[in-house]
C-alpha cells in the first residue's frame, strides 16, 4: 500500500514533443506529490510538486495533472528540449507522515534532436 | 546556503574494510535522510533522523550498516564490514519540517567495494 508505481521505465521523445510520465498509488493518506528531476552525477533535485486539492500545477513547460479519484498524477513536460534528458522520480507523502518519501522507481528521459 | 555536503565524493574500498560515509545538512533543516542508490534497486531509503533521532531504520539492510547523528549539522553512515553488493551511490538528505515532501539532496558519495 505504500508503492508508488511509475512508468515508463525509459522514455525518447523528440525535440519540441511532449514527455509524459505516469504515477499511480495506493495510500490514500498520501496527500503531497512531489517530482525530482535527477541528472547524471547529481543528487535529486525537486522540480515540481501538487496536494490533492488541485488537479493541475503549472510552473514554465511543467505541468503536474493529478486525478484524486483514479489516484494517479502525472508529468508533462511540454516542448521537450535536450537537456530536459534526466531521470525523473514521482514520489507522494502523507500529512504528518514525517516528511519521508515514497518514491517511484524512476524514468529515464531522453530527449533527441 | 551551501547545500547539503557530503564526503567523501568517491570511495574505492576492498571487500572487509570499515566505510564512514559523512553528511552535512542544511542548516535550520531538522530532518535527515540516508538513501542508497543503485541501478538494480533504484533509489531506497535506508534511515532517517527527525531532530537528530532516528526515527525509522526500517531499510538498513543489515547489521553491517549503522548511522548516527551526534547533532544537529552532522550525521555518518558507517558500514562495516563492507562487502562488494554495497557498490552503490549514498546520498543524504534533508529537509525542514514546515516544508514535508521537499527534500534537498546531496552530491552524493560513489562507492566501490572491490
Amino acid at each position: 500500500q505504500q508503492q508508488v508505481k511509475q512508468s515508463p521505465q525509459s522514455l525518447i521523445v523528440q525535440k519540441g514533443g511532449i514527455s509524459i510520465i505516469n504515477c499511480a498509488y495506493e495510500n490514500t493518506a498520501f496527500d503531497y506529490f512531489p517530482w525530482y528531476q535527477q541528472f547524471p552525477g547529481k543528487g535529486p533535485a525537486l522540480l515540481i510538486a501538487i496536494r490533492p486539492d488541485v488537479s493541475e500545477k503549472k510552473e514554465g513547460r511543467f505541468t503536474i495533472s493529478f486525478n484524486k479519484s483514479a489516484k494517479q498524477f502525472s508529468l508533462h513536460i511540454m516542448d521537450s528540449q535536450p537537456g530536459d534528458s534526466a531521470t525523473y522520480f514521482c514520489a507522494a507523502t502523507p500529512g504528518g507522515g514525517g516528511n519521508k518519501l515514497t518514491f517511484g522507481t524512476g524514468t529515464q528521459l531522453k530527449v533527441e534532436l | 546556503d551551501a547545500g547539503v555536503i557530503q564526503s567523501p565524493r568517491h570511495e574505492v574500498t576492498e571487500m572487509g574494510q570499515e566505510v564512514t560515509l559523512r553528511c552535512k545538512p542544511i542548516s535550520g533543516h531538522d530532518y535527515l535522510f540516508w538513501y542508497r542508490q543503485t541501478m538494480m534497486r533504484g533509489l531506497e531509503l535506508l534511515i532517517y533522523f527527525n531532530n537528530n533521532v532516528p526515527i525509522d531504520d526500517s531499510g538498513m539492510p543489515e547489521d553491517r550498516f549503522s548511522a548516527k547523528m551526534p547533532n544537529a549539522s552532522f550525521s555518518t553512515l558507517k558500514i562495516q564490514p563492507s562487502e562488494p553488493r554495497d557498490s552503490a551511490v549514498y546520498f543524504c538528505a534533508s529537509s525542514f519540517g514546515g516544508s514535508p515532501g521537499e527534500q534537498y539532496f546531496g552530491p552524493g558519495t560513489r562507492l566501490t567495494v572491490t
